[in-house]
C-alpha cells in the first residue's frame, strides 16, 4: 500500500511570516502533484513536479521534488490570508490512480 | 472551456437507499475519476474510467459502481447505503493521468 504522510496536519501561522510543509513517502513516485482546497469546493492543481531535484515556484510559493522522488515541500513566502485553506500532495506511484496526502490545513491570521 | 460540473450539490438518504451522481467532464478531457473526501481527510480513490471502461478500482466495495458516457460524462451509483458512506464525493476529469487533475466542486452526501 502507498501511503503518502503530510506534515504539520494543522498549522497556524501570522500573515507575513514564512512557512514550510512536507509529504513524505516510503515509495518512489513517477510525478507529484500539489493542490489547494478551499471549503466547499473541490482541490484546485497547483504544480506538477516530475524530476527528481525539480524546483518550481509560482510567485510566493515554492515547490520541491526530493532527489530521491519519495518526498516534497512547499514553502510560502510572506504568508497572506488568501493562502488559507487545505493544501493536499497527490502522488502518481506507476499506476492508474493519483493516490493523495492526508492533508495540511494552513490558518493564515491577519 | 467549461470545467467540471458535479450533480447535486448536495443530497440526504436514508441508510439502505441507492444514489447517483453525475458528473460532467471538463472539454476535451477523456479520463474520469471519482473520489471520496471524509471529513478532515484527504480524497480517497474510488476508480477510474477511460473510453468507457473501469481504468482501475480502489479499496471499495462492489456497492460503489460506476458508468462513463460516449460524451466522457460519468456517473457514479452506490447501493444499500451506509452511515459512513457520508463524504464529499469529488469528480475528477483529466486527460490521461500525467497533466494534472480538474476537479469538481463535489457532491456533499449525507446517509442517515
Amino acid at each position: 500500500t502507498q501511503l503518502l504522510e503530510q506534515s504539520p496536519q494543522f498549522l497556524s501561522i501570522q500573515e507575513g511570516e514564512n512557512l514550510t510543509v512536507y509529504c513524505n513517502s516510503s515509495s518512489v513516485f513517477s510525478s507529484l502533484q500539489w493542490y489547494r482546497q478551499e471549503p466547499g469546493e473541490g482541490p484546485v492543481l497547483l504544480v506538477t513536479v516530475v524530476t527528481g531535484g525539480e524546483v518550481k515556484k509560482l510567485k510566493r510559493l515554492t515547490f520541491q521534488f526530493g532527489d530521491a522522488r519519495k518526498d516534497s515541500s512547499l514553502h510560502i513566502t510572506a504568508a497572506q490570508p488568501g493562502d488559507t485553506g487545505l493544501y493536499l500532495c497527490a502522488a502518481n506511484f506507476g499506476n492508474e490512480k493519483l493516490t493523495f496526502g492526508t492533508g495540511t490545513r494552513l490558518t493564515i491570521i491577519p | 472551456e467549461t470545467g467540471v460540473t458535479q450533480s447535486p450539490t448536495h443530497l440526504i438518504k436514508t441508510r439502505g437507499q441507492q444514489v447517483t451522481l453525475r458528473c460532467s467532464s471538463q472539454s476535451g478531457h477523456n479520463t474520469v475519476s471519482w473520489y471520496q473526501q471524509a471529513l478532515g481527510q484527504g480524497p480517497q480513490f474510488i476508480f477510474q474510467y477511460y473510453r468507457e471502461e473501469e481504468n482501475g478500482r480502489g479499496n471499495f466495495p462492489p456497492r460503489f459502481s460506476g458508468l462513463q458516457f460516449p460524451n466522457y460524462s460519468s456517473e457514479l451509483n452506490v447501493n444499500a447505503l451506509e452511515l459512513d458512506d457520508s463524504a464529499l464525493y469529488l469528480c475528477a476529469s483529466s486527460f490521461g493521468n500525467w497533466d494534472g487533475y480538474t476537479f469538481g466542486s463535489g457532491t456533499r452526501l449525507t446517509v442517515v
